[in-house]
């Protein structure tokens, strides 16, 4: 069954101590992407891979990092630099045609205190 | 500055009665709309797409109209049921840019039994 695996679901850190948040997929796709979910808000692009090597800051990368060594793997690393990590992270992949859905994984909710 | 804004928080609707969704967007570069439906603690799944050459777009209880002199969107769920109980979010692109995905704050629909 293809699709995408966020893990962990849940990840408690302390302040100050850089985090990775993992997204595999296996629908083959070129595109992925890392969201950001806060209450009451909408998805917030951080990241953006639209091929192996390559990716974009989105609107909110600031301090945040990714890498894009595999087709099927596309890790995010929460930097201490990141003022509110606290969030509900979100990895999506699509094909690379402009107007294809993006399919979601179940998230990370991540708690940093 | 929101460029895709979904005004009303929340609706509540009785099981079997039409649900209205609405979604107003400000950048007339965009192209492209989606629907995706979330429940908690886990990722959005796509619901219906439309293009801005089209006025509606079917499939199955779900409808979305465009109304692009008015910059605006709605999606209708025909007739609704409790399961439908979710948060949409109303997302917008520029064709060929799904990089550039735009996702409104969202709606959480209640259907009451």
């Amino acid at each position: 069954d293809g699709g995408i695996t966020q893990s962990p679901k849940y990840l408690f850190r302390k302040e100050g101590q850089n985090v990775t948040l993992s997204c595999e997929q296996n629908l083959n796709h070129d595109a992925m992407y890392w969201y950001r979910q806060d209450p009451g808000q909408g998805l917030r692009l951080i990241y953006y891979s639209q091929i192996v090597n390559d990716f974009q800051k989105g609107d909110i990368a600031e301090g945040y990092s990714v890498s894009r060594e595999k087709k099927e793997s596309f890790p995010l690393t929460v930097t201490s630099a990141q003022k509110n990590p606290t969030a509900f992270y979100l990895c999506a992949s699509s094909i690379a045609r402009g107007d294809s859905p993006l399919h979601f994984g179940n998230g990370t909710r991540l708690t940093v205190t | 500055d929101q460029q895709v804004k979904q005004n009303s928080p929340s609706l509540s609707v009785q099981e079997g009665r039409i649900s209205i969704l609405n979604c107003d967007y400000t950048n007339s570069m965009f192209d492209y709309f989606l629907w995706y439906k979330k429940y908690p603690a886990e990722g959005p799944t796509f619901l219906i797409s439309i293009s801005s050459i089209k006025d509606k777009n079917e499939d199955g209880r779900f409808t979305v109209f465009l109304n692009k002199s008015a910059k605006h969107l709605s999606l209708h769920i025909v007739p609704s049921q409790p399961g439908d109980s979710a948060v949409y979010f109303c997302a917008a692109s520029e064709t060929g840019a799904n990089s550039k995905l735009t996702f409104g704050k969202g709606i959480t629909l209640s259907v009451r039994p």
